[in-house]
C-alpha cells in the first residue's frame, strides 16, 4: 500500500532563513508527487508537482522540491522564507490517471518568526 | 475567475440532524471529490465522481451521501449516521484524463460543528 510520511509536525523558522520540509513516500511504481499549501481556514493550493524528467521541480511562490528515488523522498525547499509562508504544507503521492488514489501526508505546520 | 465555491463556510448542527454542504465549480472539470480533514490526519477521501450521475465511495463513506445531477455541482450530505461529523470538509475537482487527472483544485472548505 502506498503511504506518505511527513516526519515534522511543526517547524519554526525565522523570516529570511532557508526552509526544508521533509516528505518520504512508499509507492510500488514511479510515483506522481505533489506539494500543497493550506492557509488557516482555507483550501489547499498546489505548490508544485513531479511527474517525470528533471528531478528538481520549481513551483510557485519561490518553492522547489527534489525527487530522490533512492531515498524515496520529495523534500520541499525555499531559500528565504517570508512571513506569508506561514501555513500548513501537505505532501501527496499517487498514480497517474485519477486523484482517487492520491494519499496525503498528515501535514507540516510552518511558523515564521519575525 | 474559475474556481470552486463551497457553502456554507461554517455550519452548526444538532445531533440527529442531516446537513448538506454545497460545492459548485465553474472549471468545466469532469471529476469532483469530497475530503474530510481532521487535525493531524491529512485528507481522507469520502466520495468522488468522475462523470455526471455516477459516483463512488471513497475510504470513509459511511454516514455520508452525495449526488451528481449536474457537472458543476456535487453536494455532500452528512447524515445522522455519521458518528463523528465535526470536521473540516473540502471539495475538489480535476480534469478526468491525461497527466492532469490527479491534479486537484480545492474549494475553501466548510467547517461543520456538531453541538
Amino acid at each position: 500500500a502506498q503511504s506518505v510520511t511527513q516526519p515534522d509536525i511543526h517547524i519554526t523558522v525565522s523570516e529570511g532563513a532557508s526552509l526544508e520540509l521533509r516528505c518520504n513516500y512508499s509507492y510500488g511504481a514511479t510515483p506522481y508527487l505533489f506539494w500543497y499549501v493550506q492557509s488557516p481556514g482555507q483550501g489547499l493550493q498546489l505548490l508544485l508537482k513531479y511527474f517525470s524528467g528533471d528531478t528538481l521541480v520549481q513551483g510557485i511562490k519561490g518553492f522547489e522540491a527534489e525527487f530522490k528515488r533512492s531515498q524515496s523522498s520529495f523534500n520541499l525547499r525555499k531559500p528565504s522564507v517570508h512571513w506569508s509562508d506561514a501555513a500548513e504544507y501537505f505532501c501527496a503521492v499517487g498514480p497517474s490517471g485519477s486523484a482517487r488514489q492520491l494519499t496525503f501526508g498528515s501535514g507540516t505546520q510552518l511558523t515564521v518568526l519575525p | 475567475d474559475g474556481g470552486i465555491t463551497q457553502s456554507p463556510k461554517y455550519l452548526f448542527r444538532k445531533e440527529g440532524q442531516n446537513v448538506t454542504l454545497s460545492c459548485e465549480q465553474n472549471l468545466n472539470h469532469d471529476a469532483m471529490y469530497w475530503y474530510r480533514q481532521d487535525p493531524g490526519q491529512g485528507l481522507r477521501l469520502i466520495y468522488y465522481s468522475q462523470i455526471v450521475n455516477d459516483f463512488q465511495k471513497g475510504d470513509i463513506a459511511e454516514g455520508y451521501s452525495v449526488s451528481r445531477e449536474k457537472k458543476e455541482s456535487f453536494p455532500l450530505t452528512v447524515t445522522s449516521a455519521q458518528k463523528n461529523p465535526t470536521a473540516f470538509y473540502l471539495c475538489a475537482s480535476s480534469i478526468s484524463k491525461n497527466s492532469g487527472a490527479n491534479v486537484l483544485t480545492f474549494g475553501a472548505g466548510s467547517r461543520l460543528t456538531v453541538l
